[in-house]
């Protein structure tokens, strides 16, 4: 699977736009791009995920660049329920296993 | 409201007893999985299951078991548990296996302390 590259924090003011930037260079024609965030003593939860178009939902916005080779997910407005570990993962679009590789992570603080 | 059950939340046991994490989903899913998580080391997958009696070993499984007897419920089984097993492990379900497409769920996480 390719590996994503995330900043290893990131602080945000409440009520302001956030984007969270990831690398993921080595992309093939095949990966999804997901988003998952893990509040404090939770399990990870789903955010959005994509594969070359930029994507809406309730929760967040997903601007995939040009070349697929990074991602941006965008939180309109941040409040302080969004201070959370933010994983962007690959998987491949035939992955059997279902697997999500979930690396380091971007904790995003978030400030009154 | 659908949701991913895990029990117990907190565990604390002694080298050699064996356990059980249950794990249940209430969403009719087809696969299931396990993960573990650690500092440094993020979520692991440990097992995962397809669908009622297929399971597979993930990237993690030596010293796990689990088996997948009804779609709903997925336990871990540790039969013999020792100390690099303390973790904080999550079970995780989704409408299907056929494409990493579908959205995981993820359980509250069961944090297990072996002395």
């Amino acid at each position: 699977d390719a590996k994503t590259t995330q900043p290893n924090s990131m602080e945000s003011n409440e009520e302001e736009p956030v984007h969270l930037p990831c690398n993921h260079s080595t992309i093939s024609g095949t990966d999804y791009i997901h988003w998952y965030r893990q509040l404090p003593s939770q399990g990870p939860e789903y955010v959005i995920h994509g594969l070359t178009s930029n994507v809406n939902n309730r929760m967040a916005s997903l601007a995939i660049a040009e070349d697929r080779k990074s991602s941006t997910l965008i939180l309109h407005r941040a409040t302080l329920r969004d201070a959370a570990v933010y994983y962007c993962i690959l998987s491949d679009v035939h992955n059997q296993g279902g697997k999500l590789i979930f690396g380091q992570g971007t904790e995003l603080s978030v400030k009154p | 409201e659908a949701q991913v059950t895990q029990n117990p939340r907190y565990l604390i046991t002694v080298t050699g007893k064996k356990l059980t994490v249950t794990c249940s989903q209430n969403m009719n899913h087809e696969y299931m999985s396990w993960y573990r998580q650690d500092p440094g080391l993020g979520l692991r997958q440990i097992y995962y299951s397809m669908n009622v009696e297929v399971t597979d070993k993930g990237d993690v499984p030596e010293g796990y078991k689990v088996s997948r007897k009804e779609k709903r419920n997925f336990p871990l089984i540790l039969e013999s548990p020792s100390p690099n097993q303390t973790s904080l492990y999550f079970c995780a379900s989704s409408l299907s296996s056929g494409s990493s497409y579908n959205e995981q769920f993820f359980g509250p996480g069961t944090r297990l302390t072996v002395l």
